[in-house]
């Protein structure tokens, strides 16, 4: 089983900076099989990122995502309001078990 | 579009068992595989179960095997999860998920709103 581990644990930063959120994986992921997701208080989890870099369809270009082999990271290049929620990686690379990193919550100041 | 929605979530005592379904609609059910995923109240995400687009293939979390049957019907556009000997750690958000890419191990997208599962006596 893939473990993803996520940091920080907490990140808090004003609107307009830029946020850097990391996924690392304890073995290689095969095709860079890795997504990422937003999840706002009281809500369902919504998918952002795909294939390590492909954006949702409706997902603002502010997201990126980056990475290859065991290291991920999402970016948010210009943080708003909005953009408060925890946000999860996940692998698929290979049959299940599919498994999701611990989670970064960004706060906004 | 296309649209999840669980149901069947409840409080039950540990030992019984649940039956949680989810309803789809929007997309051609019959051609994706499905997934459920879990959320322990203030925790992070679990994967729990899929099944393939034609129910012949079914991964279980190690956490759930044995006790778990996820299953589905096309004709319906149902998917079912039967829950027995609920353990208290079986607390949990349930939600109901399509597999992004058609195939069973994917991304998920979308997401249904989830129906709360609280095992306690």
């Amino acid at each position: 089983e893939i473990v993803l581990t996520q940091s920080p644990g907490t990140l808090s930063l004003s609107p307009g900076e830029r946020a850097t959120l990391s996924c690392r994986a304890s073995q290689s992921i095969t095709s860079n099989y890795l997504a990422w997701y937003q999840q706002k208080p009281g809500q369902a989890p919504r998918l952002l990122i795909y294939g390590a870099s492909s954006r949702a369809t409706g997902i603002p270009d502010r997201f990126s995502g980056s990475g290859s082999g065991t290291d991920f990271t999402l970016t948010i290049s210009r943080l708003e309001p909005e953009d408060a929620a925890v946000y999860y990686c996940q692998q698929y690379s290979g049959p299940p078990p599919l498994t999701f990193g611990g989670g970064t919550k960004v706060e906004i100041k | 579009q296309v649209q999840l929605v669980e149901s069947g979530g409840g409080v039950v005592q540990p030992g019984r068992s649940l039956r949680l379904s989810c309803a789809a609609s929007g997309f051609t059910f019959s051609s994706y595989g499905m997934h459920w995923v879990r959320q322990a109240p203030g925790k992070g995400l679990e994967w729990v179960a899929v099944i393939s687009y034609d129910g012949n293939t079914k991964y279980y979390a190690d956490s759930v095997n044995g006790r778990f049957t996820i299953s589905r019907d096309n004709s319906k556009n149902t998917m079912n999860l039967q829950m027995n000997s609920l353990r208290a750690e079986d607390t949990a958000v349930y939600y109901c998920a399509r597999d992004g890419h058609g195939g069973y191990y994917d991304w998920f997208d979308p997401w249904g709103l989830g129906a709360l599962v609280t095992v306690s006596s």
